[in-house]
């Protein structure tokens, strides 16, 4: 079946521009993560949906930062007044429960860079 | 703050060889942990998780988990180049979101 799925692919802005990034996860997976992979750093967490709801935000990094996951399904993260130092890879992953036997499956990734 | 750990490598090692690549984690309540890959350019791949204590295999991989010492391993025999990639060690924390090590880069030389 069909995987994890992201887009844009590639996103280039300038800063201070908003932009969108978007989330298809597996079909019938309840929970769905965002991560970001800054060049030569690790996967960082952002955010954690079950179903449309959010119980974990903790890893936005500002208040510039926001996602939302509606019908339990697409989830889009928003970054407001973008910085050079949002550039990252941006990964969406998904997982049937959202438990702690679950494996998390990851999207493609969208490749942000700020100028 | 949770941490996980990983030599950054890179681990070098010859075609046939085993490869042993460790993680040791910070949080002693962590009960889930993941073992992926990820080549230059691409997403994490799962190759392994494990909740137990002990060993566990899947063809040429094999998993190791010790709670007490909080260290985690993967070994993967009969290595190939094309397991050439960066390893990420991940613990899954009690919200159930992944702490992911920085990984380690393994070369398998042909």
């Amino acid at each position: 079946g069909a995987g994890v799925s992201q887009s844009p692919s590639n996103k280039v802005t300038e800063k201070g521009k908003d932009v969108e990034l978007r989330c298809d996860p597996i079909s019938g997976h309840t929970a769905l993560y965002w991560y970001r992979q800054s060049l030569g750093q690790g996967l960082e967490f952002l955010i954690y949906f079950q179903g449309n709801s959010a119980p974990d935000k903790s890893g936005l990094p500002s208040d510039r930062f926001s996602a939302e996951r509606t019908g339990g399904s697409v989830s889009t993260l928003t970054i407001q007044r973008t910085q050079q130092e949002d550039s990252a890879v941006y990964l969406c992953a998904s997982s049937p429960l959202g438990g702690d036997t679950d494996t998390q499956y990851f999207g493609p990734g969208t490749r942000l860079t700020v100028l | 703050q949770k941490e996980v750990e990983q030599n950054s490598g890179p681990l070098s090692v010859p075609e046939g060889a085993i490869a042993s690549l460790n993680c040791t984690y910070s949080d002693r309540v962590s009960q889930s942990f993941f073992w992926y890959r990820q080549y230059s350019g691409k997403s994490p791949e799962l190759i392994m998780s494990i909740y137990s204590n002990g060993d566990k295999e899947d063809g040429r991989f094999t998993a190791q988990l010790n709670k007490a010492s909080q260290y985690v391993s993967l070994l993967i025999r009969d290595s190939q180049p094309s397991d050439s990639a960066t390893y990420l060690c991940a613990v899954m924390d009690s919200s159930y979101k992944l702490i992911f090590g920085s990984g380690t880069r393994l070369l398998v030389r042909p």
